[in-house]
């Protein structure tokens, strides 16, 4: 079945460090990609997303590019700060235009003065 | 704030009790998502709600039952508790489902029911 999966953590880096969060999926058809954060204390919220090969979905200074031919869509940030601290899930929509999400276990990243 | 509220936020309960999460989905959205995040499993979709009906289901055991009323608020109902149900509960909610409207992915995220089970 689809799955997804993402390294896991947890992960520390010092304030202005470079960060990557590998994620490679297993899905049949074509399946929306997603990146999702958790700060403590609350729920999931999007950070990004693509729906299509080569896509590249940004915000927050965080990027990430639908790969088809690796099956991968890597989370990257060039340059993290303390506020950047919580759990990164990466997740895909099973089949094209789906809400129902299959989810990584996630990767707690920790920012360091 | 997401606009998704679910309560209570925290129970603690005993094996082979029964309760009844609740969650509230934001104004205008008309599908309700339960999911159960556990630290050995992640995140697993339990079941999903469109409009009152069921929709989709994924690794809901049995023992767990759901309904979305009219109001379109939804009910997670988990009876015969085990130590192993233990987890955080979240719903979530979006505009659409499937097949209907124009596509955004988006879910919106509760701040999850932390079940304790003794």
């Amino acid at each position: 079945g689809d799955s997804v999966t993402q390294m896991e953590g947890p992960v520390t880096l010092s304030e202005e460090a470079f960060l990557t969060i590998n994620c490679t999926y297993t899905a049949t058809g074509y399946p929306s990609l997603f990146w999702y954060v958790q700060y403590p204390g609350e729920g999931l919220q999007l950070l990004l997303k693509a729906t299509k090969a080569d896509d590249k979905g940004s915000n927050k200074g965080f990027e990430a590019t639908y790969r088809k031919e690796t099956t991968s869509f890597h989370l990257e940030k060039g340059s993290v700060q303390v506020s950047d601290s919580a759990v990164y899930f990466c997740a895909l929509g099973v089949g094209a235009g789906s809400y129902q999400l299959t989810f990584g276990k996630g990767t707690k990243l920790s920012v360091i003065p | 704030d997401s606009g998704v509220t679910q309560t209570p936020k925290h129970l603690i309960t005993a094996t082979g009790q029964r309760v009844t999460l609740r969650c509230s989905p934001r104004s205008g959205d008309l599908s309700v998502y339960w999911y159960q995040q556990s630290l050995d499993q992640g995140l697993q979709f339990l079941i999903q709600y469109y409009n009152g009906e069921e929709r989709a289901k994924g690794n809901i055991l049995e023992r767990f039952s759901a309904q979305q009323f009219p109001d379109l608020h939804s009910e997670l109902n988990l009876s015969s508790l085990e130590l192993g149900d233990s987890a955080l509960y979240f719903c979530a909610s979006s505009v659409g489902t499937s097949g209907t409207g124009s596509y955004t992915g988006e879910l919106f995220f509760g701040e999850g029911s932390r079940l304790t089970v003794l």
